[in-house]
């Protein structure tokens, strides 16, 4: 079974200041990540995934993500937060041997500070 | 392109009933999915469609049932609820090609259906 641990509920940092959010994961074969924002009342936007190549995955809104096959991570980051980036992340995996099935972390909350 | 759809987005239901919630993917969009999304159990896999057949279910009950029709939108049916269905329930879909779909597929998410079941 693949599954997918976000250690921190919540994530406070000052705007201006970088932003990491953390992300393991455990499954058998290649893994698929994704990382995806949540703000209230909405559903998930997409933010950016890692399929092959590169550990390092550029995304949207200035997010990026770095791939860690040897600690199974795949930490989200932004150089500088902004106040608008406040939010709920999740991260996800994929793989063909889990059957194709989408497994999301429980959810890290984002809040930045003025 | 349009996103993903869903209506209705907010649905109030009192135990025992059945709802129907409905789902239109992204034009050229062949695969749909469908998570439920709670505060305690945060976001679950429901089941997968593509090409009107369902390729993968996560561990609901036989009242959680789905389906896709021809030309990708997919409903997804709630009977007999209980007050724990009580949820945001999301439709994501993702492009596929013609003959499978693929681990490596984005897929987008609607802004869900609120249910609330009293």
């Amino acid at each position: 079974a693949q599954s997918v641990a976000q250690p921190e509920d919540q994530v406070n940092v000052a705007e201006g200041n970088p932003l990491t959010v953390k992300c393991t994961y455990s499954v058998s074969g290649n893994p698929y990540l994704f990382w995806y924002v949540q703000y209230p009342n909405r559903g998930l936007q997409f933010l950016l995934k890692y399929i092959t190549g590169d550990n390092l995955v550029k995304g949207s809104y200035g997010f990026e993500a770095e791939f860690n096959k040897s600690q199974t991570s795949f930490h989200l980051k932004k150089p500088s937060a902004l106040v608008s980036d406040s939010a709920l992340y999740f991260c996800a995996v994929r793989a063909a041997a889990a059957g194709n099935k989408l497994t999301f972390g429980g959810g890290t909350r984002v809040l930045v500070k003025p | 392109k349009a996103g993903v759809t869903q209506t209705p987005r907010y649905l109030i239901k009192t135990r025992g009933q059945q709802v129907t919630l409905s789902c239109s993917p992204i034009s050229g969009h062949r695969s749909v999915s469908w998570y439920q999304q709670t505060p305690g159990q945060g976001l679950q896999f429901l089941f997968e469609y593509f090409s009107e057949t369902q390729r993968n279910k996560g561990n609901f009950p036989g009242r959680f049932s789905g389906r896709q029709f021809s030309n990708s939108r997919s409903e997804m049916n709630v009977s007999t609820l209980e007050l724990g269905d009580s949820a945001l329930y999301l439709c994501a879909s993702s492009l596929a090609n013609v003959n499978s779909y693929s681990s490596t597929d984005t897929q987008y998410f609607g802004p869900g259906t609120r249910l609330t079941v009293l």
